[in-house]
């Protein structure tokens, strides 16, 4: 199985900094990468696939970058609404594995 | 608009069984392939089992084999997660998503049901 390490597990920043999570594949995932947004008690929301395409409908303000083993996703001015958990997805390979989840705080 | 409601979910006892659904509407169902990933409490998001668009192409997730069974049903625009033999550790919210194919974007799990919680307690 492909793992999928994401850091850091918790971020603290203030509405309008920028902000940049990282997610790392134990082996090349090529650009199959996926992240998502999750606020409490809701479904997680795409944001970003093929590991740098914007969804639809999706702030501009987010952003993707990499392939292969190494991605990150950026935030460039962080909104109150933006305080959330963020997972990355590889869908490569079966079976698809998330990272274990980046938490952004309020700081 | 594209809409999926999941439901079903409850408290079991262990080595219970449930069944779980997923309504979907706003789309043509039966030409998309589907997941259920699940979330245990406070903690991150496992894909649990696949399903093709013409229910011939199944997979699950080894912590699942064997005691849970994925299946469709096109003409009703349903699709099921029957869960069997649970577990503590099958504790968990459950959703459906649907794999949209994006071309060069590969296929994507874009739309999510709202989630349906299992408690497996005695």
């Amino acid at each position: 199985d492909i793992q999928m390490t994401q850091s850091p597990s918790t971020l603290s920043a203030s509405v309008g900094d920028r902000v940049t999570i990282t997610c790392r594949a134990s082996q090349s995932i090529s650009s199959w990468l996926a992240w998502y947004q999750q606020k409490p008690g809701k479904a997680p929301k795409l944001l970003i696939y093929k590991a740098s395409s914007l969804e639809s409908g999706v702030p501009s303000r987010f952003s993707g970058s990499g392939s292969g083993t190494e991605f990150t996703l950026t935030i460039s001015s962080l909104q109150p609404d933006d305080f959330a958990t963020y997972y990355c997805q590889q869908y490569n390979s079966f079976p698809w594995t998330f990272g274990q989840g980046t938490k952004v705080e309020i700081k | 608009e594209v809409q999926l409601v999941d439901s079903g979910g409850g408290l079991v006892q262990p080595g219970g069984s449930l069944r779980l659904s997923c309504a979907a509407s706003g789309f043509t169902f039966s030409s998309y392939n589907m997941n259920w990933v699940r979330q245990a409490p406070g903690k991150g998001l496992e894909w649990v089992s696949y399903i093709s668009s013409g229910g011939t192409t199944i997979y699950y997730a080894d912590s699942v084999k064997g005691r849970f069974t994925i299946s469709r049903d096109n003409a009703k625009n349903s699709l099921f997660l029957q869960v069997n033999s649970l577990r503590d550790e099958d504790t968990a919210v459950y959703y459906c998503a649907r794999v949209d194919p994006r071309g060069d974007g590969g296929y994507v799990w874009d739309y999510w049901g709202q989630g349906t919680l299992v408690t497996v307690s005695s």
